[in-house]
């Protein structure tokens, strides 16, 4: 089974930073990787599907890259409603294995 | 619009069985993969299943494959998750989600319902 690996597993950020999020997969998954929003007591909310591109009314602050095994998901100005935990997910195959998520908070 | 809402969860002995459902609505429901996700109390995403949308193809997750079973009803428009000898281990809120279309590129998991709570506890 592919594993998914995110890092950090938690960061803390101002307003305005920039934010990054990696992710790994253990085996070549081309560009079928999804990340994925959650805030706090909420459904989780698509982002970004196919490595890079953005789901519908996502705003344009967030961008993903990558693909075979290294992907990153990039919030290039952190706002606060962006408080929440982030999931990479590959969909290339079952299982669909999600990364553990990665918090994000403002400092 | 697309819209999933699951029911039938709830409160369950160890050991016990439950039908959870999903009932959509507002996309041609036969034109796609569905999935199972869940996530434990505090605890991250976890895939557990998929059905295509013929039903003929079914995949699990290790930590549920023999003790739970997915099926779909075109006809209904809903898909369910049948899920038996329930353990501790099992309490998670569940969700279904719309998964990769017939025909055309897969955007992901790219509707999800509210969820339904499953607890297992004596």
């Amino acid at each position: 089974d592919i594993q998914m690996t995110q890092s950090p597993s938690s960061l803390s950020a101002s307003v305005g930073d920039r934010v990054t999020i990696t992710c790994r997969a253990s085996q070549d998954i081309s560009n079928y990787l999804a990340w994925y929003q959650q805030k706090p007591g909420k459904v989780p909310k698509l982002l970004i599907y196919a490595a890079s591109t953005l789901q519908s009314g996502v705003p344009s602050r967030f961008s993903g890259s990558g693909s075979g095994t290294d992907f990153t998901l990039t919030i290039s100005s952190l706002q606060p409603e962006d408080v929440a935990t982030y999931y990479c997910q590959n969909y290339n195959s079952a299982p669909r294995t999600f990364g553990q998520g990665t918090k994000v908070e403002i400092k | 619009q697309v819209q999933l809402v699951e029911s039938g969860g709830g409160l369950v002995k160890p050991g016990g069985s439950l039908r959870l459902s999903c009932a959509a609505s507002g996309f041609s429901f036969s034109d796609y993969y569905m999935s199972w996700i869940r996530q434990a109390p505090g605890k991250g995403l976890e895939w557990i299943s998929y059905i295509s949308s013929s039903g003929s193809i079914t995949n699990y997750a290790d930590s549920v494959r023999g003790r739970f079973t997915i099926s779909r009803d075109n006809a209904k428009i809903s898909v369910y998750l049948q899920m038996n000898s329930l353990r501790a281990e099992d309490t998670a809120m569940y969700y279904c989600a719309r998964d990769e279309p017939i025909r055309g590129y897969s955007n992901a998991l790219d509707y999800w319902g509210q969820g339904t709570l499953v607890t297992v506890s004596s």
